[in-house]
């Protein structure tokens, strides 16, 4: 049984519009959740966080939305770049587990 | 600079041979992982440490195993138990917090031919 799920494996947007990246979850114990951004062949690096006593955080051009509720969370960047192009992955943790778990990834790219 | 090095790059291996994939840390971390990608997947844990001489198995741990003598280094073995060893591999590290922000290395994309 898969607990972080990305349903959308690909986006593509225009430069300059939002880009909206979605994340659900299954395991009402996580409570800490991260994006990663990965190019081809390297290491995913992280991105942004969230914790579960807040609903959103920004960063730049990167904010992420955490619905308790939904067990859903978003991740949104405005402007897209075409540099934003990658796969995004998010991650989730409970506290004490000490390891994260995965999604399956979202691809973007970002079109001049 | 703070980083994690694995090694090698590119691996090729025999059916049969076990492999192993070095992950060296200098960022002082006490957690070490190892995650596995395959195409069109997200990252599966197959083992992580939070402790030197203390590791637990993750996801995927059948068919490999790892070592912690060390705080700096987290070897893995493919054996020739894993029945589809060809993946990248990911080795990781974080600060043993809340938060678990993990630091990734380059990967290791090992192909079993």
């Amino acid at each position: 049984d898969q607990q972080v799920k990305q349903n959308s494996p690909s986006l593509s947007v225009q430069e300059g519009r939002i880009s909206i990246l979605n994340c659900d979850y299954t395991n009402s114990m996580f409570d800490y959740f991260l994006w990663y951004k990965k190019y081809p062949a390297e290491g995913p690096t992280f991105l942004i966080s969230i914790s579960s006593i807040k609903d959103k955080n920004e960063d730049g051009r990167f904010t992420v939305f955490l619905n308790k509720s939904a067990k859903h969370l978003s991740l949104h960047i405005v402007p897209s770049q075409p540099g934003d192009s990658a796969v995004y992955f998010c991650a989730a943790s409970a506290k004490g587990a000490g390891k994260s778990t995965f999604g399956d990834g979202t691809t973007l790219t970002v079109k001049p | 600079d703070g980083g994690i090095t694995q090694s090698p790059k590119y691996l090729f291996r025999k059916e049969g041979q076990n492999v192993t994939l070095s992950c060296e840390q200098n960022l002082n971390h006490d957690a070490m992982y190892w995650y596995r990608q395959d195409p069109g997947q997200g990252l599966r844990l197959i083992y992580y440490s939070q402790i030197v001489n203390d590791f637990q198995k993750g996801d995927i741990a059948e068919g490999y195993s790892v070592s912690r003598e060390k705080k700096e280094s987290f070897p893995l073995t493919v054996t020739s138990a894993q029945k589809n060893p060809t993946a990248f591999y990911l080795c990781a590290s974080s600060r043993v917090s809340v938060t678990g922000e993990l630091f990734f290395g380059e990967g290791s994309r090992l192909t079993v031919l």
